[in-house]
């Protein structure tokens, strides 16, 4: 089975721009999430879709939004961008298996450098 | 989510077992132990998850105490490739609820040296 992809897998953008990255899960995975790694904060997390819906969200502001489509797959979207968005974008996938534990499983991310 | 506290690095000679502890003291029962490995700026790998029991697969195994404070992942035979940061996450999961979202800390960094 194909792991989960992410692309561009490198992007170069300016300070006000706006950027789309996307992914797509695992076969069968239902749910989307995305986190940013940069090397003062670590690993953080953005948001999660299930069925097309944001279920959860983390404390980012209103600039970084996402969506998720019928086939699963998910955008994130930054705009205006700013110098300390140069970060390392990581999509997860998982099924959601009520009653049981879930496992996400990360993608190899987006490399988004701010000029 | 409850807090996890682990060193921030470790060294292991190859061949020999990686032992990387972590502390997990306010856990609360519906929170299960996950352990996830970073290799340089690569997307986390899963490796291994846990309730109360021990478990095992392929890649490690791990022990979680009696009182479920703390755990232990165990590399049995630790290679050059093993070197990367490893985070140990603790996660709610209840019977209507799986929710996508992890908190990372800091993670151990382990060196396999030669």
């Amino acid at each position: 089975k194909a792991g989960v992809t992410q692309t561009p897998r490198y992007l170069i953008k300016t300070r006000g721009q706006q950027v789309t990255l996307s992914c797509s899960p695992i076969s069968g995975h239902r749910s989307v999430s995305w986190y940013q790694q940069t090397p003062g904060q670590g690993l953080q997390f953005l948001f999660e879709y299930f069925s097309e819906t944001q279920r959860n969200k983390g404390n980012f502001p209103g600039r970084f939004s996402g969506r998720q489509f019928s086939n699963s797959r998910s955008e994130m979207n930054v705009s205006t961008l700013e110098l300390g968005d140069s970060a390392l974008y990581l999509c997860a996938s998982s099924l959601v298996r009520l009653g049981g534990a879930d496992t996400q499983y990360f993608g190899p991310g987006t490399r988004l450098t701010v000029l | 989510d409850a807090k996890t506290t682990q060193p921030p690095s470790m060294d292991c000679a190859e061949g020999r077992a990686a032992n990387l502890p972590c502390n997990h003291s306010t856990i609360s029962g519906n929170e299960y132990v996950y352990w996830y490995r970073q290799i340089h700026s690569q997307g986390p790998q899963y490796i291994i998850h846990g309730l109360k029991n021990n478990e095992t697969n392929e890649m490690a195994s791990l022990i979680i105490t009696e009182d479920r404070k703390s755990s232990t992942l165990i590399l049995p035979h630790a290679t050059l490739r093993d070197t990367a940061v490893y985070y140990c996450i603790v996660r709610v999961v209840t019977l209507t609820s799986n929710t996508g979202k992890l908190i990372f800390g800091q993670g151990t960094t382990l060196q396999v040296k030669p």
